[in-house]
């Protein structure tokens, strides 16, 4: 069975900062994975994929992320912090089912 | 081209009444899920149509119901409303449920207040 894990809730960082949100992902085939912006009051918005292809996946507003099957990471990094990247982040896995399992979320706050 | 459309935005039920949320896709996009999203639980996978037909479903009770119209529009109706029932429901949608590569477009909910 496939499940996410973000690790820590809540992230803070300063703007111009590096901003580092963790996923691990459980799977028992290779996964494609997904990360998620969700702004308040608003739905969720695709920041990047990975779907084998490449396992540095670059996505909008200077977001990427590495998938690294030993492991089992795809963790979600940005050079540099703006004050317009504070949102709540989802990382999640779909199988081949096509079944969507998402990870409990990270609130990030970018500091002035 | 239009995102995910998805009507009401907002919508406050009292406990045991019933209500239906509606999904229009993006066009030429034929497959739509639904999920609910709470503080509590995150986000929970309800179930999945393409064309017309619920191709999977979640761990819900059976108060929870949809269907997808031939335009590819979709409802879910939730009954007997429960306070717990209070959540963000999130509709998507995606050119085709098969294969995992697919990549769901995500509606801007509308958010369901039990009282």
């Amino acid at each position: 069975a496939q499940s996410v894990t973000q690790l820590g809730s809540h992230v803070s960082v300063s703007e111009g900062a590096l901003v580092l949100l963790r996923c691990n992902y459980s799977s028992s085939v290779p996964p494609y994975l997904f990360w998620y912006v969700q702004y308040p009051n608003q739905g969720l918005q695709l920041l990047l994929k990975y779907t084998s292809a490449a396992t540095l996946v670059k996505g909008i507003n200077g977001f990427e992320a590495e998938f690294k099957k030993s492991e089992t990471s795809f963790h979600l990094t940005k050079p540099s912090a703006h004050m317009s990247d504070a949102a709540e982040y989802f990382c999640a896995v779909r199988n081949t089912g096509n079944q969507f399992y998402f990870g409990t979320g990270t609130s990030l706050t970018v500091i002035p | 081209k239009a995102g995910v459309t998805q009507t009401p935005r907002y919508l406050i039920k009292t406990r045991g009444q019933q209500v239906t949320l509606s999904c229009s896709p993006i066009s030429g996009h034929r497959s739509v899920s639904w999920y609910q999203q709470t503080p509590g639980q995150g986000l929970q996978f309800l179930f999945e149509y393409f064309s017309e037909t619920q191709r999977n479903k979640g761990n819900f009770p059976g108060r929870f119901s949809g269907r997808q119209f031939s335009n590819s529009r979709s409802e879910m109706n939730v009954s007997t409303l429960e306070l717990g029932d209070s959540a963000l429901y999130l509709c998507a949608s995606s050119l085709a449920p098969s294969g995992a590569q697919e990549t769901q477009y995500f509606g801007p909910g509308t958010r369901l207040l039990v009282l």
